[in-house]
């Protein structure tokens, strides 16, 4: 099983700041197969990025995701007072599928 | 438009059973892996289950191994998780969505969830 461990915890930042959330994985993910959602109280997570690097639809570019076999990031440019919320990886290359235990941005 | 409705979800008791739904629509439902994710109270996501667009390959994690079987009806467009042996590490929300092994998130379709309680 492929353990992706998301730090840090929770990050404080105000709006306009750059954040950077980090995902590690435990082995490399096959082909990149790697995903970020956001999620806020009471919905179901809306996808950001998905192949590690390729946006959704939709989504602004101020978000971006990097990285390969075992390191990946998500970031997010300037922060606007919307994306405040918690922030999950996962990978979708190899059974289990896995997520990892999330990043919580809040408001500094 | 993609939609997915989840139904089936309610209180149960430890080592009962319940059977979820997710109905699809505005996609061609057979060609697509499903996956069944679910979020306990407070906590994080957690990946169940998936079958491929035929449902000839399954997978389940193995917290829910041997007690959790996920199936489709592609003549139904709907999705299925049959739940047994239920345990209060169960509660959560279960949510279907569009993905399965190597494909489908990129599409970001995923219902609104279904809360199923285990409890006495």
């Amino acid at each position: 099983e492929i353990v992706l461990t998301q730090s840090p915890g929770t990050l404080s930042l105000s709006p306009g700041e750059r954040a950077t959330l980090s995902c590690r994985a435990s082995q490399s993910v096959s082909s990149d197969y790697l995903a970020w959602y956001q999620q806020k109280p009471g919905q179901a997570p809306r996808v950001l990025i998905y192949g590690a690097s390729s946006r959704a639809t939709g989504i602004p570019d101020r978000f971006s995701g990097s990285g390969s076999g075992t390191d990946f990031t998500l970031t997010i440019t300037r922060l606007e007072p919307e994306d405040f919320a918690v922030y999950y990886c996962q990978q979708y290359g190899s059974s289990p599928l896995t997520f990892g235990g999330g990043t919580k941005v809040e408001i500094k | 438009e993609v939609q997915l409705l989840e139904s089936g979800g309610g209180l149960v008791q430890p080592g009962g059973s319940l059977r979820l739904s997710c109905a699809a629509s505005g996609f061609t439902f057979s060609s697509y892996a499903m996956s069944w994710v679910r979020q306990a109270p407070g906590k994080g996501l957690e990946w169940v289950s998936a079958i491929s667009g035929s449902g000839g390959s399954t997978y389940h994690a193995d917290s829910v191994k041997g007690r959790f079987t996920i199936s489709r009806n592609n003549s139904k467009n709907t999705l299925y998780l049959q739940m047994s042996s239920l345990r209060a590490d169960d509660t959560a929300v279960y949510y279907c969505a569009k993905g399965g092994l190597t494909s489908g998130w990129g599409e970001g379709f995923w219902g609104q969830g279904t809360l199923v309680t285990v409890s006495s």
